[in-house]
């Protein structure tokens, strides 16, 4: 199982965040699709998953700026957090967590700095 | 949110020692803790799942144990190679959350 994560390492002040994580040699069904960051104020923090089905559950202190989709058929899901601040510049990764929430594979992540 | 607390925030011990990382949530999470290690510039990996079982793959000088609000996790016997930044991660209630982590050295 593989993850990649895709997207602009870079976006402007107010602008739109928008990643895409790429699942090589995994079934959807089954499992939560993770989107995680990473930054060195907040340390690890959870945002939210996707199920197959499109389900969503996001974390509550993003729940007006965030939103998760999945597309089965190219083997992606998807994160757009919208109106970023500098508070969001951190290491996004994705995962799949499987059974009781258990994150058992991760993307590399990807650096997104929030900068004018 | 559930608060989770990890001791200490650093560690530097010996090649061989015995060495104990601890995980206190803020409230009972049963059994539902994970704990991951993060080597520089990489992604977190799953060492232990339901707070005691060993992940697949996983080398059996990792362990650990708890339930309720206070976790342990073990190094039976510290290597070169075990380097780097350990988390615990509650999924007993939304959000989940992590610890802040602990930092591992070797002297």
């Amino acid at each position: 199982v593989q993850l990649q994560e895709s997207g602009p390492g870079l976006v402007k002040p107010s602008e739109t965040l928008s990643l895409t994580c790429t699942v090589s040699r995994a079934s959807f069904s089954n499992y939560y699709w993770t989107w995680i960051r990473q930054s060195a104020g907040m340390g690890l923090e959870w945002l939210g998953h996707v199920s197959a089905s499109g389900s969503t559950t996001y974390n509550p202190s993003l729940l007006s700026r965030v939103t998760m989709s999945v597309d089965t058929s190219k083997n992606q899901f998807s994160l757009i957090l919208t109106s970023v601040t500098a508070a969001d510049t951190a290491m996004y990764y994705c995962a799949r967590a499987r059974g009781n929430y258990v994150l058992d594979y991760w993307g590399q992540g990807t650096l997104v700095t929030v900068s004018s | 949110d559930i608060q989770m607390t990890q001791s200490p925030s650093s560690l530097s011990a010996s090649v061989g020692d015995r060495v104990t990382i601890t995980c206190q949530a803020s409230q009972d999470i049963r059994n539902n803790l994970n704990w991951y290690q993060q080597k520089p510039g990489k992604a977190p990996k799953l060492l232990i799942y339901d707070a005691s079982n060993l992940e697949t793959g996983v080398l059996a000088r990792f362990s650990g144990s708890g339930s309720g609000t206070d976790f342990t996790f073990t190094f039976r016997s510290l290597q070169p190679e075990d380097i780097g930044t350990y988390y615990c991660q509650q999924y007993d209630k939304l959000p989940y959350t992590f610890g802040q982590g602990t930092k591992v050295e070797i002297k």
